[in-house]
């Protein structure tokens, strides 16, 4: 089964909202990773948070996580219609070498 | 800098038939992995290495098999093909695990169609 889960699956907002995805994991982790895959494309990384880190900025992004919840979330503020994409959550799990891919939320940002 | 790259991008296979995968990276990253997507899923991890000469099987190893004769090169081979194989197929590459930046690389996908 897969390590993390996004919710919600899908989401669909107008252009200058905010746009907030979550992700719960399973097993203990070293850190968490959010990756973006534009249709039919490669995942590309866009920030990572370590297990000793509780919020994370880049740019228009912030992430939080909580590891007595295992749950993170995605913060993408100001949409734009660029921002049309899926996004999934990595973890690095403490136990192995595996890097485990949740199963996406699905982001549309109308203009 | 080339990056991740996989080779073929698309491919049609009859049932039955084999083929390989090939993964290159250019980073000098240890760490290589094999997945599949499927329609509205996720990645799931196929195969790992950690390190030149070393595999490891992930969630889905069934029906695959890989090797890392060479750092910079994962294969992914597929015996006797099946539909159920049907899938995008991507290469990663990391760092180790506890080093400061282990974000993935990946390539741009093999499209794989076994009719």
């Amino acid at each position: 089964s897969q390590q993390g889960e996004e919710d919600p699956q899908a989401l669909s907002i107008q252009e200058g909202e905010n746009a907030t995805m979550n992700c719960s994991y399973k097993t203990s982790i070293n850190n968490l990773q959010w990756y973006r895959q534009n249709s039919g494309r490669g995942l590309v990384h866009l920030i990572l948070i370590r297990s000793n880190e509780r919020e994370k900025h880049s740019g228009r992004l912030r992430v939080t996580l909580d590891t007595s919840k295992k749950s993170s979330s995605l913060l993408i503020t100001a949409s734009r219609a660029a921002d049309t994409a899926s996004y999934f959550c990595a973890t690095e799990e403490t136990s192995g070498s595996r890097l485990t891919f949740g199963e996406g939320t699905q982001l549309t940002v109308n203009p | 800098n080339a990056g991740v790259t996989q080779t073929p991008k698309f491919r049609v296979l009859k049932t039955g038939q084999s083929m390989t995968l090939l993964c290159a990276q250019d980073m000098n990253h240890e760490y290589m992995y094999w997945y599949r997507q499927d329609p509205g899923m996720g990645l799931r991890l196929i195969h790992y290495s950690v390190g030149e000469g070393t595999t490891a099987k992930g969630e889905v190893p069934d029906g695959y098999n890989v090797s890392r004769l060479k750092k910079q090169n994962f294969l992914l081979g597929l015996e006797s093909a099946a539909p159920s194989q049907t899938s995008v197929y991507f290469c990663a590459s990391t760092i180790p695990p506890g080093d400061m930046n282990t974000e993935a690389f990946f390539g741009q996908g093999t499209r794989l169609t076994v009719v």
